[in-house]
């Protein structure tokens, strides 16, 4: 699995645009770039999944530049239950059928009033 | 829309005891999976599960622990002495079939808080 390397904490306003970048120097062909987010005693949560360019769901977007070497999630206006961790995890996700979600330290936002 | 569930919320033992730790995955998923989070500390992966065995495990998965599907609906979470180390949360995991056409989302239970004294 490819390794990330991701800010340890952001803080933000309310309302604001959060943008967390992850860098993914050795991303493979075949890998998936997918962000989860995790509430303090909660399991994580998966947001958003991208392989390139752009990606968007109801809850955030994805934007993968050409060489995949990063990626960068973007939150639009967050709000105080958007204070959370966000992980950043590249890996196969055909391979073997499944993918071992294997979980950095990442980016603890904190949403300010 | 369907959850993982996860039982207890909060198991307390002693030391050298076994637990079980159990879950309910999402009713059409096929692929279930074990994970742990010593407090303060990231998610750790444990072991994956598939068609009645392990797929793949992690170094801390020792003889300690084991995983078993014992009807068609609950995954357990074995370990047989506890160890104070063993002190996590620990949180089921379940996902659909994979394949070209769609990828595999995890979907996590809400986590039992193991507290080994």
């Amino acid at each position: 699995l490819a390794k990330t390397t991701q800010p340890i904490s952001m803080d933000s306003y309310e309302g604001q645009e959060v943008n967390i970048t992850c860098s993914h120097n050795n991303i493979a062909t075949n890998d998936y770039i997918t962000w989860y987010q995790q509430f303090p005693s909660q399991g994580p949560r998966f947001i958003i999944q991208g392989y390139k360019t752009k990606v968007t769901n109801e809850v955030a977007s994805l934007f993968i530049p050409a060489d995949r070497k990063s990626s960068t999630l973007s939150l639009p206006r967050v709000s105080l239950s958007d204070t959370a961790v966000y992980y950043c995890l590249v890996g196969d996700i055909f391979s073997g059928g499944y993918q071992k979600v294997t979980f950095g330290t990442g980016t603890k936002l904190q949403v300010i009033p | 829309e369907p959850e993982v569930t996860q039982t207890p919320s909060h198991q307390v033992t002693q030391m050298g005891q076994e637990v079980i730790l159990r879950c309910v995955p999402i009713s059409n998923h096929l692929y279930f999976y074990w994970y742990r989070q010593i407090l303060g500390q990231k998610v750790e992966f444990l072991v994956s599960f598939y068609n009645n065995e392990i797929s793949e495990k992690s170094e801390i998965f020792d003889d300690q622990f084991s995983v078993e599907r014992p009807d068609g609906s609950n995954f357990t979470l074995k370990i047989r002495s506890t160890k104070l180390e063993d002190s996590a949360m620990y949180f089921c995991a379940s996902s659909e079939s994979g394949g070209a056409s769609s990828y595999n989302e995890q979907f996590f239970g809400p986590g039992t808080r193991l507290t080994v004294l």
